[in-house]
């Protein structure tokens, strides 16, 4: 069985930075691309990130570019967003979420991580 | 970018019902790269319907998927009461950045 943990939330200052992580298991890892989606309270979804299999290429909303960073270790089978330049309007419960091919291409999302809250406020 | 705009915003049904669900996108979906997610409260989103038609597995068949171009709709064919939920739509083609529609909440 797919699982995706996410870990690394919690409570930011405005122009604070934070780490999330999720811990991947149940499938090959290194053969997928991986995205993150978020979802501010009682708001739609909003694509964040997506990077492929080998962590060669990323790609970001405009509304996080320049300030998120995704990464891959393939060796522990954990994905990253380091979020940086944090505002008030990425409060969110963000999601990890499997690609169903390598390239990050024509990936539809499948499973999704349980979220991780990421509340920025002073 | 692309723009895609789920209509109704809420629909009200009672179970035993068919529900019908729409999706029109800004400009043509690439290869119907067009998918359908399902969120309970509290719950993280589920994929029922992906390439626009195709079901996920493990997805009942009450569950059909249609559309090509910019006009995509989902039906549910008889609601049970577990099918009472918000329902977004979803492009991914052909390459990030992707997007998603604003949601269907079906009360």
């Amino acid at each position: 069985e797919v699982q995706l943990v996410e870990s690394g939330g919690g409570l930011v200052q405005p122009g604070g930075s934070l780490r999330l992580s999720c811990s991947a298991s149940g499938f090959t890892f290194s053969s997928y691309a991986m995205h993150w989606v978020r979802q501010a309270p009682g708001k739609g979804l909003e694509y964040v990130s997506t990077v492929n299999s080998d962590g060669g290429n990323t790609y970001y909303a405009d509304s996080v570019k320049g300030r998120f960073t995704i990464s891959r270790d393939n060796s522990k089978s954990t994905l990253y967003l380091q979020m940086r330049s944090l505002r008030v309007e990425d409060t969110a419960v963000y999601y990890c979420v499997k690609g169903s091919g390598s390239s990050g291409w024509y990936d539809w999302f499948d499973p999704w991580g349980q979220g991780s809250l990421v509340t920025v406020s002073s | 970018e692309m723009v895609l705009t789920q209509s109704p915003g809420t629909l009200s049904l009672s179970p035993g019902e068919r529900a019908t669900l729409s999706c029109r996108a800004s400009q043509s979906v690439s290869s119907s790269s067009l998918a359908w997610y399902q969120q309970k409260p509290g719950q993280a989103p589920r994929l029922l319907i992906y390439g626009a038609s195709t079901r996920a597995t493990g997805i009942p068949d009450r569950f059909s998927g249609r559309g090509s171009g910019t006009d995509f709709t989902l039906t549910i064919s008889r609601l049970e009461p577990e099918d009472f939920a918000v329902y977004y739509c979803q492009q991914y083609g052909p390459s990030p950045p992707y997007t998603f529609g604003q949601g269907t909440k079906l009360e």
